[in-house]
């Protein structure tokens, strides 16, 4: 089992619409969330973090955690062609140290 | 803010040769990692440096690749001898401990080609 999976897509959706990526995890010791966006041949850059579990906003984003189904999505609203890309979910057992990555999901918005 | 940068941004070498990639952090960030990334996977940690000592190598292969952080500032990551498999990119990542959190900023990489 790997430790961060993720569906590795591509994810396809119209412009406008909400796409949801998904991750789970296996260590249930697991204390901080992050999603990456990586456009190709780009280094990642954070889109968001997570510690609690519920919701948070961020402008089109939103992060969502359930620590007891060891689940982690991101949702974007009223997606852009711009926002295609591989979005990676990363996980650490404290706050930021050891990052490991899942392989990402690829999204493509179709205008 | 300048952000992490790392040199060179591309390099070819046969199997065999050495090749050392180069990383300045952000400055000020204590934290400094190494990352290898495959092509269609995530990054995984090589090593990571808090200042000057390493707080985690487990996944670096340490009989062919080798990091070291002078003076806690820019660092250096070398592999010898290279082998097909080491093709990939090798992302330099660095972060400042502030609380609730540990965010990691990404260098533009270093894309290896072992032919």
């Amino acid at each position: 089992q790997k430790e961060v999976e993720q569906n590795s897509g591509p994810l396809s959706v119209p412009e406008g619409a909400i796409a949801s990526l998904n991750c789970t995890y296996s260590d249930r010791g697991s204390q901080s969330f992050f999603w990456y966006r990586q456009y190709s041949g780009k280094s990642p850059e954070l889109i968001m973090f997570i510690y609690s579990n519920g919701d948070k906003e961020d402008g089109r984003f939103t992060a969502q955690l359930n620590k007891a189904s060891q689940y982690v999505s991101l949702l974007i609203r009223d997606s852009q062609p711009s926002d295609s890309a591989t979005y990676l979910c990363a996980v650490a057992r404290e706050y930021g140290n050891k990052l490991v990555f899942g392989a990402g999901t690829i999204l493509r918005v179709k205008s | 803010e300048a952000g992490v940068a790392q040199s060179p941004r591309y390099k070819i070498i046969e199997k065999r040769q050495s090749v050392a990639f180069w990383c300045n952090p952000i400055s000020g960030h204590a934290t400094l990692y190494w990352y290898q990334q495959i092509l269609g996977q995530g990054p995984k940690l090589l090593i990571q440096f808090q200042n000057n000592g390493v707080v985690d190598d487990s996944q670096l292969p340490k009989d062919r690749f080798s990091a070291e952080r002078l003076k806690g500032v820019d660092s250096t990551l070398k592999i010898q001898p290279a082998k097909l498999e080491d093709s990939a990119v090798y992302l330099c990542a660095s972060s400042l401990i502030a609380a609730g959190g540990n965010i990691q900023y990404f260098g533009a990489g270093t894309r290896l080609s072992v032919l």
